[in-house]
């Protein structure tokens, strides 16, 4: 079957530190991976992804690498900031079809 | 661009009415939308697909008559929930995509939080 899964939270940084959230996926065939970032009260928007293996997904100094023989899709950034607060939800696509398999968010907290 | 929105973005209701969602997509016209339902701590769970002019796709599990869908037009899907009870209480999310390729992005609305008494 197809799944994700992510590291569960609540994550509390202090500003300017590194963040990881590590994701490892489960999937049939070769899907296109994804991190979407939750801000409170807005919908889901797409931060950053990568459609094959070792591409590298970045956006807004966060970055996630495909990595195809660990089925993994990490999520890093060097220096955190206090606007960086928010849910963050790896997921997968298929390629075969408009179905998204998402992880169960990781909730970022990032204190001055 | 690509704004959706969805309205109310929080309801309460007494069990066994019915309440309606609606999703827009307010700068794109939308072939195609999504609902998802999400329980705390866990994923966004795909209820059904819905394409504009025709029936929605359920997913294994969800009960077509319990939550009907209506995609009428190219920029609004709604959700009944109907006969609503305390266990179908929790958070929808919809999503559109534009259409055009295999792999086509969603873009999520901002959900609405249901709370049935």
């Amino acid at each position: 079957g197809n799944s994700v899964t992510q590291m569960e939270g609540p994550v509390t940084l202090s500003e300017e530190a590194f963040l990881t959230i590590n994701c490892t996926y489960t999937a049939t065939g070769y899907p296109s991976l994804f991190w979407y970032v939750q801000y409170p009260g807005e919908g889901l928007q797409l931060l950053l992804k990568a459609t094959k293996a070792d591409d590298k997904g970045s956006n807004k100094g966060f970055e996630a690498t495909y990595r195809k023989e660990t089925t993994s899709f990490h999520l890093e950034k060097g220096s955190v900031q206090v606007s960086d607060s928010a849910v963050y939800f790896c997921a997968l696509n298929r390629n075969t079809g408009n179905q998204f398999y998402f992880g169960t968010g990781t909730s970022l907290t990032v204190i001055p | 661009g690509a704004v959706v929105s969805q309205h109310p973005s929080r309801v309460i209701c007494k069990s066994g009415t019915s309440v309606k969602i609606e999703c827009r997509s307010l700068d794109f016209q939308a072939t195609t939308m999504f609902w998802y339902r999400q329980f705390p701590k866990q994923s966004l769970m795909l209820m059904a697909t819905s394409n504009e002019g025709s029936k929605a796709t359920y997913e294994q599990g969800v009960e077509k008559d319990k939550f009907l869908i209506n995609h009428a037009s190219l920029t609004l899907s709604t959700l009944t929930v109907t006969s609503a009870h305390p266990e179908d209480s929790s958070f929808y999310i919809c999503s559109a995509s534009k259409g055009g390729s295999s792999y086509n992005e969603q873009f999520f609305g901002p959900g609405t939080r249901l709370t049935v008494l």
